[in-house]
């Protein structure tokens, strides 16, 4: 298995601009999640989905943030519009079970000048 | 609310030295526990878990933890460094599944090792 995927590594837009950030969970897995890595504020989840349903997106910080997840093989995160403050590394990451443990992609680091 | 707390965010350690990173949580309910690896510009590696059964779990990388409920901690521990362990180190915990599928997260503690 490939593992979690996500795309693109690295993303440098201009403020004001749309990002959308690309993950593909393990097979099978029912449970993806997406978080957000800052020296700040550490690991912050900000929503996750079982079985492609969003269950929790209280982490979600702003309206300029929403997700998606059309199918078990596919999840985007998008910032419209994207500002500084959102420059950190995002993880996605899915999960067969609540007590495996999850599997982590290898994140996007995304800087907004 | 569960919570989980890492003291102190770097820990140095000489090469061959024994690895102890610490690791504290808070739970209403029979917890599952994890310790997760980052290095450098890498994701979140697994490196062990507990859910129930055998207190003492073993790792990958010769690692290990306890889970002590007395103490609500799950501190993970290594006989002899090696240089390649520096990395940031994350616990976690979880209550169980449905909503409460998702994993609380310590901040962090980065492992320098000293040849």
């Amino acid at each position: 298995d490939a593992g979690v995927i996500q795309s693109p590594r690295h993303e440098v837009t201009e403020m004001g601009q749309e990002v959308t950030l690309r993950c593909k969970p393990i097979s099978g897995h029912d449970y993806l999640f997406w978080y957000r890595q800052t020296m700040m504020r550490g690991l912050e989840l900000l929503i996750y989905f079982n079985n492609n349903v969003p269950i929790d997106d209280s982490g979600m910080p702003e309206d300029r943030f929403s997700a998606k997840m059309p199918n078990a093989s596919f999840s985007t995160l998008k910032i419209q519009p994207s500002e500084p403050r959102d420059s950190a590394v995002y993880f996605c990451a899915s999960s067969f079970e609540f007590n495996y443990g999850y599997t982590f992609g290898s994140g996007t680091r995304l800087t907004v000048v | 609310a569960q919570s989980v707390t890492q003291l102190g965010s770097h820990v140095s350690v000489s090469e061959g030295a024994l690895v102890l990173l610490r690791c504290n949580y808070s739970s209403s309910v029979p917890p599952y526990l994890f310790w997760y690896v980052q290095y450098p510009n890498q994701g979140l590696q697994l490196l062990l878990k507990y859910t129930t059964g055998a207190t003492l779990v073993k790792g990958i990388n010769g690692f290990e933890a306890e889970f002590k409920k007395s103490e609500t901690s799950f501190h993970l521990t290594k006989p002899s460094a090696h240089m390649s362990d520096a990395a940031e180190y994350f616990c976690a915990v979880n209550k169980g599944g449905g909503a409460n599928s998702k994993l609380t997260f310590g901040k962090g503690i980065t492992l320098s090792v000293r040849p």
